[in-house]
């Protein structure tokens, strides 16, 4: 059945970096553009960045943009959130989410937590 | 500025049924949106899209208890027969330009 998979959460401190990733499988990972989503403590999803199929078009919501880069490698089935100069307010947990448009399959999530 | 409104809260009886609302900003009242669970503890997982005209599209495995509907600038998704393991929070999404994706603030939906 359609997965995925995301990793590489943890602690880190403020001004720090973290790359995540989501391990796809199940479908042609290489014909869908993929998004990143987080949820802070207690609070409603926010979306983060989505790419295109091809890693072509990438868009950032404000509040990461220049710090946050998305890619992905699709000979591996594999996508991939770089997170830099992380601050608190970047604590949450971020799930990966198969989709254009809408977000029709979602992962389970992975905790970041920027704390001193 | 896309902006999606949702009631913080509702509750219905078990056995009953329960409609949610998702209102589309000023100017945006023919947007479609996506409609998404979360169960507690778990990850989001979609339920549908639904355009401006009611047609809906579900995803994988999503029960007919579940179902779309749409008037004007308002989205709703309506759950019958509701059983326990509905209880959960129910976010809308949609997209556009400016922020191309826009989640609202979500509905905790309590089964008494």
């Amino acid at each position: 059945q359609v997965q995925l998979v995301e990793s590489g959460g943890g602690v880190v401190q403020p001004g720090g970096s973290l790359r995540l990733s989501c391990a796809a499988s199940a479908f042609t990972f290489s014909s869908y553009g993929m998004h990143w989503v987080r949820q802070a403590p207690g609070k409603g999803l926010e979306w983060v960045t989505f790419i295109q199929y091809d890693g072509n078009n990438k868009f950032y919501a404000d509040s990461v943009k220049g710090r946050f880069t998305i890619s992905r490698d699709n000979s591996k089935n594999t996508l991939y959130l770089q997170m830099n100069s992380l601050r608190t307010e970047d604590t949450a947990v971020y799930y990966c989410a198969k989709g254009g448009l809408a977000m029709d399959v979602w992962g389970q999530g992975t905790t970041v937590t920027v704390s001193s | 500025q896309l902006v999606l409104t949702q009631s913080p809260s509702a509750s219905a009886s078990l056995g009953a049924s329960v409609k949610l609302t998702c209102t589309l900003n000023s100017g945006h009242s023919s947007y479609a949106i996506a409609w998404h669970q979360q169960q507690p503890e778990k990850g989001p997982r979609y339920l549908m899209k639904l355009n401006s005209d009611g047609s809906h599209t579900k995803g994988d495995g999503i029960p007919d208890r579940f179902s779309g509907s749409s008037s004007g600038a308002e989205r709703y998704l309506t759950i019958s027969s509701l059983q326990s393991e509905d209880e959960a929070d129910y976010y809308c999404q949609t997209w556009g330009t400016g922020i191309p994706w826009v989640f609202g603030g979500g509905t905790k939906l309590t089964v008494l």
